[in-house]
């Protein structure tokens, strides 16, 4: 059984760019959380999908930011016209349902924005 | 909105020794995650842990959920232990995870 899947693990960009982030979760888990590590900090929760539904994107910034998890295929973290600040490491989890399941973490994908 | 703490921040120990790291939390929670962060930056989930005691291996995590408090102990030390390790509690959306600052150890041969 595969684990959680990111890609690409590594992604860079130019100040304006659109970067797009893929996850795809464990077999068999229909919950997706998005969370953001900005260097020599702590981990930051984003948003959390399940199947063709945004459950909570409280921690989501404003603008720019996206996420969607179709019902076929990975999720994908979206930033439009990326900025320095976003550099930072990205890092998906799934589960295999809400609350008191644990949640599998992939390899992360780090953005650098140039 | 739930705050983690953890403590020490930083912990430097010889080979063998024995580890504790400890984690607070402000609300209280269905369950508690122990997170190991490698330098090459991945993050391996530990334990999930709602009650009492967890054993794997050299690592244990205990949490008291009456004093909102748990910690994750590694005996028999290891330079390989070395890590950040994350406490991490329900509280970050609805049921996405809020994580504590880290604990950097090192562990020296």
């Amino acid at each position: 059984n595969a684990g959680v899947m990111q890609n690409p693990r590594h992604l860079v960009r130019r100040r304006g760019q659109e970067a797009r982030l893929r996850c795809s979760p464990m077999k068999g888990h229909s919950h997706v959380y998005w969370y953001r590590q900005l260097p020599e900090e702590g981990l930051k929760f984003m948003v959390y999908l399940q199947k063709e539904n945004i459950i909570d994107e409280s921690g989501m910034p404003k603008e720019r930011f996206s996420a969607e998890f179709p019902k076929e295929g990975p999720s994908i973290l979206r930033i439009q016209q990326v900025v320095r600040g976003d550099s930072a490491a990205y890092f998906c989890a799934s589960s295999w349902g809400r609350g008191r399941e644990t949640q599998y973490f992939g390899p992360g994908t780090r953005l650098l924005v140039l | 909105k739930n705050e983690v703490e953890q403590s020490p921040q930083n912990l430097t120990a010889q080979e063998g020794e024995f580890i504790t790291i400890n984690c607070s939390y402000s609300v209280g929670i269905s369950a508690l995650h122990w997170l190991q962060q490698h330098p090459g930056g991945g993050i391996v989930s530990l334990f999930m842990l709602s009650s009492g005691k967890k054993k794997h291996g050299r690592l244990i995590a205990t949490i008291n959920i009456q004093e909102k408090h748990s910690s994750l102990h590694i005996t028999a030390s290891h330079p390989r232990d070395s890590a950040v390790y994350i406490c991490a509690a329900p509280g970050g959306g609805a049921d996405g995870l809020t994580f504590g600052k880290g604990t950097h150890l090192i562990i020296q041969p």
